[in-house]
């Protein structure tokens, strides 16, 4: 158990529906991490939050959003969803940001269909 | 974009053997590099992380070798037990200015441990 908690564990919706994921990290962790995994793509970063701001943004499309709250956690929101969209969502937490270990959840299987 | 990548899908080795998983990476800039191990159904698991300035770097039962020259990394698990049984990702990151990347994974080895 990496301390990282995740809900939902799996999620199934209809194309254009909006859904919400989300993320708790690690006790102490200020860093949260938003991972993409499916078959075709493998493991992909999506975006990065720290203490509350975000701080770096990977292949994230532009009707995915998230955001940290005051209390660490973060939610990942996916609007108009497409079939290509199912995939498995991770979150991953860190002590600080830049160099150092993640530690993932147990992640979100979003099946869209 | 630049990216991380493995050189074998599957390894298959003899419990009790010693195995090594490659990974070469092509970003220069990169200065931590991590080893992850994924169970089926599970998240990436942790395993073993290495600096720019180290060379290697020992945990229990595996080993993480980093060559700089020619960037390839390597993880060497010894002994193989049946719980080895996963996918292997390396995964490396950098300091960008004002923030920090994400990690960038390869597309994993499937580690495979023969009784």
């Amino acid at each position: 158990d990496s301390g990282v908690t995740q809900t939902p564990k799996h999620l199934i919706t209809a194309t254009g529906q909006r859904v919400t994921l989300r993320c708790s990290p690690r006790s102490g962790d200020l860093s949260v991490y938003w991972y993409q995994q499916s078959l075709d793509q493998g493991l992909q970063f999506l975006i990065h939050y720290y203490n509350g701001e975000e701080r770096a943004k990977g292949n994230i499309l532009e009707r995915f959003s998230a955001q940290q709250f005051p209390d660490l956690h973060s939610e990942l929101n996916l609007s108009s969803l497409e079939l290509g969209d199912s995939a498995l969502y991770f979150c991953a937490s860190s002590v600080r940001t830049g160099g150092s270990e993640q530690y993932f959840g147990p992640g979100t299987r979003l099946t869209v269909t | 974009g630049e990216s991380v990548g493995l050189h074998l899908p599957t390894l298959s080795v003899q419990e009790g053997d010693n195995s090594i998983i490659n990974c070469a990476y092509s970003n220069s800039a990169s200065d931590y590099f991590i080893w992850y191990k994924q169970e089926s159904g599970k998240g990436p698991q942790f395993i073993i992380d290495i600096r720019s300035n180290m060379d290697k770097r020992q945990g229990q039962r595996v080993t993480v070798l980093l060559n700089k020259t020619v960037k390839h990394l390597s993880l060497q698990i010894a002994a193989t037990q049946p719980g080895d049984s996963a996918v292997y990702f390396c995964a490396e990151t950098w300091y960008s200015g004002g923030g920090a990347d994400g990690l960038t994974f390869g597309k994993g080895t499937h580690l495979i441990i023969q009784p």
